[in-house]
């Protein structure tokens, strides 16, 4: 099952124009990774942000964290053409089995964002 | 680049057959995980190895197996394969079990006919 959910499913924007999308999930989480994926190839890793932070930026890039609301959002700033791809949020959600743990990712649906030139 | 890498990057195969997925991870990292991204499921997990051990499994079928070897590198055994089984098939890897960032290969796309 799908702990993310992403919104908006897609963005369509204009270059230099800023992106946001948001992502909630249901459980508690050590930590909370975004993605991205051009066109059914590889996912890029773009930022984690831990359950003790509240914001992380990277470049263009800037990650919020609620976890009272059990929610993040990604926003890239003076997107490009180039930042057309699938954005995914990640969950990592320590878990233990046999007094080991486990860290699997939880994906959301993603967000489709297409930026014009 | 991640630094994973996945082979064979495409396979075409028929409806029984079996076929192996094979990955390497980022040098240093010791874990490694397989998911299964499809276009009606998502992103799914399917297992994790630790260092040659299983260390969690998630939505991966009976017919699915993995192991991890002594070098680290791991394989992903499909077998009675099924079209419903055609999906891109990635491997991640990280350093310790949980709580780092996970690094993607490029993915393995199966087609079953």
């Amino acid at each position: 099952s799908q702990q993310g959910e992403e919104d908006p499913q897609a963005l369509s924007i204009q270059e230099g124009e800023n992106a946001t999308m948001n992502c909630s999930y249901k459980t508690s989480i050590n930590n909370l990774q975004w993605y991205r994926q051009n066109s059914g190839r590889g996912l890029v890793h773009l930022i984690l942000i831990r359950s003790n932070e509240r914001e992380k930026h990277s470049g263009r890039l800037r990650v919020t964290l609620d976890t009272s609301k059990k929610s993040s959002s990604l926003l890239i700033t003076a997107s490009r053409a180039a930042d057309t791809a699938s954005y995914f949020c990640a969950t990592d959600a320590r878990q233990y089995a046999g007094g080991t743990s486990y860290g699997k990712l939880t994906f959301g649906q993603g967000t489709i964002l297409t930026v014009h030139p | 680049d991640s630094g994973v890498t996945q082979t064979p990057k495409h396979l075409i195969t028929a409806t029984g057959q079996r076929v192996t997925l094979r990955c390497s991870p980022r040098s240093g990292d010791l874990s490694v995980y397989w998911y299964q991204q499809s276009l009606d499921q998502g992103l799914q997990f399917l297992i994790q190895y630790y260092n040659g051990e299983e260390r969690a499994k998630g939505n991966i079928l009976e017919r699915f197996s993995a192991q991890q070897f002594p070098d680290l590198h791991s394989e992903l055994n499909l077998s009675s394969l099924e079209l419903g089984d055609s999906a891109l098939y990635f491997c991640a890897s990280s350093f310790r079990t949980s709580g780092d960032t996970q690094y993607f290969g490029p993915g393995t796309r199966l087609t079953v006919l």
